[in-house]
């Protein structure tokens, strides 16, 4: 889940099983939902977004679901690869923060090692 | 397509000196957004741009300063660089509004203030 302080949550996985990554919003405002994987050195890539108006979006090996209700974002990784180990960032277009609608707010991240 | 590209790649500067960072954005994205990332703050929005202006502005002291061109590429300048600067700086663009279109990142700039 979400890091509220200097540490980032970690995930561990065995290569071939599936990962689901969380992420708790904190604008019930935010209508748009982006995933973000960030390897070491690079800049984060885009995975995945998601609007409000959907509960559920799958990509390529990968599911976001949204659960509005609870304000809550998840990112399932099927068959996860030595490759996907990496940061994974939520990220969420909070309308409120500042009276803006130009900027995202990112979370702290998530750490997915996989082990082959 | 190509993407973000930033220049220069990594900078070593010491404090008091002053820097400017490089970012040219996808080809057809009018809107940058700049964002330094530390190991203990994560990313943190420090502007953005659409059409040479301004739109929004985090919370960062006046010595972080960016500008806009007529051909979207962007800038951004630290002024009397203080330790606590070193981070990676990150250019991401998007069409017009980052809350709404897809915003894509470059590799960064790894600033390192001695």
């Amino acid at each position: 889940g979400e890091s509220v302080g200097l540490h980032l949550p970690t995930l561990s996985v065995q290569e071939g099983d599936n990962s689901i990554i969380n992420c708790a919003y904190s604008n019930s405002a935010s209508d748009y939902f982006i995933w973000y994987k960030q390897e070491s050195g690079k800049g984060p890539q885009f995975i995945i977004d998601i609007r409000s108006n959907m509960d559920k979006r799958q990509g390529q090996r990968v599911t976001v679901l949204l659960n509005k209700t609870v304000k809550h974002l998840s990112l399932q990784i099927a068959a996860t690869q030595p490759g996907d180990s990496a940061v994974y960032f939520c990220a969420e277009n909070d309308w409120y923060s500042g009276g803006s609608n130009y900027k995202l707010t990112f979370g702290k991240g998530t750490l997915l090692t996989v082990n082959p | 397509k190509a993407g973000v590209t930033q220049t220069p790649r990594y900078l070593i500067k010491t404090r008091g000196q002053q820097v400017t960072l490089s970012c040219s954005p996808i080809s057809g994205h009018r809107s940058v957004s700049w964002y330094q990332q530390t190991p203990g703050q994560g990313l943190q929005f420090l502007f953005e741009y659409f059409s040479e202006t301004q739109r929004n502005k985090g919370n960062f002291p006046g010595r972080f300063s960016g500008r806009q061109f007529s051909n979207s590429r962007s800038e951004m300048n630290v002024s009397t660089l203080e330790l606590g600067d070193s981070a990676l700086y990150l250019c991401a663009s998007s069409l017009e509004k980052p809350s709404t279109d897809t915003q894509y990142f470059g590799p960064g700039t790894r600033l390192t203030v001695l």
